[in-house]
């Protein structure tokens, strides 16, 4: 079964650092581009951080960058996000998530595997 | 950043209706549109990808269509496991954004 199993969250106090995880089986890892998506209680869903396959290639949001890390070891299958001076803000369920080129008329990005997601609640 | 406006924000339906959800794009993405299905406390669920192409496993009265900045979303015959949050996505240019949510509730 493809799966994805985020961990690592809980309440942080603002200023503060966490690690999410995100084990993944059922498919071949090191195949595929990987993202982080959060959502703030009651809302949206938005794009975080996003890693390519072999990891020599990341890109942040404005609101995280500097502050947050995308990473993936390969030989492990496991996905991270590490998270340092934590803001109120930062407070969501954080997705972790598969993206798949469809291969069509043109080849075309779907996030076709999500996590159960973790929460993560900074406060004081 | 594209910005994904959705309209209605929400909307209230029977079972057996036929329900569509309008997504515009603030610049032309071509066909890089999907849908999702979120219900609460899950994690949203790939319905359509390429504005019109059913992901494997989705029941067909699940439809997309359009490109360029307006595109749709179609349940022909809303079943009860249907009810749930629906957001589309651009995943034309980084960042990939997606729609503030239609919520389909049970009228």
């Amino acid at each position: 079964e493809v799966q994805l199993v985020e961990s690592g969250g809980g309440l942080v106090q603002p200023g503060g650092s966490l690690r999410l995880s995100c084990a993944a089986s059922g498919f071949t890892f090191n195949s595929y581009w990987m993202y982080w998506v959060r959502q703030a209680p009651g809302k949206g869903l938005v794009w975080v951080s996003r890693i390519n396959t072999d990891g020599s290639s990341t890109r942040h949001a404005d609101p995280v960058k500097g502050r947050f890390t995308i990473s993936r070891d390969n030989a492990k299958d496991t996905l991270y996000l590490q998270m340092n001076s934590l803001r109120a803000e930062d407070t969501a369920v954080y997705y972790c998530v598969r993206v798949e080129a469809k291969v069509g008329a043109s080849e075309i990005d779907a996030f076709d595997i999500w996590g159960q997601g973790t929460m993560v609640t900074v406060s004081s | 950043d594209i910005q994904m406006t959705q309209s209605p924000s929400s909307l209230s339906a029977s079972v057996g209706d036929r329900v569509t959800i309008t997504c515009r794009a603030s610049q032309s993405i071509g066909n890089y549109l999907n849908w999702y299905q979120q219900k609460p406390g899950k994690a949203p669920k790939l319905l359509i990808y390429a504005a019109s192409s059913l992901q494997s496993g989705v029941p067909s009265r699940f439809s997309g269509s359009g490109s360029g900045t307006d595109f749709t979303l179609t349940i022909s015959s809303l079943q009860p496991e249907d009810f749930a949050t629906y957001y589309c996505q651009q995943t034309y240019i980084t960042p990939p954004t997606f729609g503030q949510g239609t919520k389909v509730e049970i009228k």
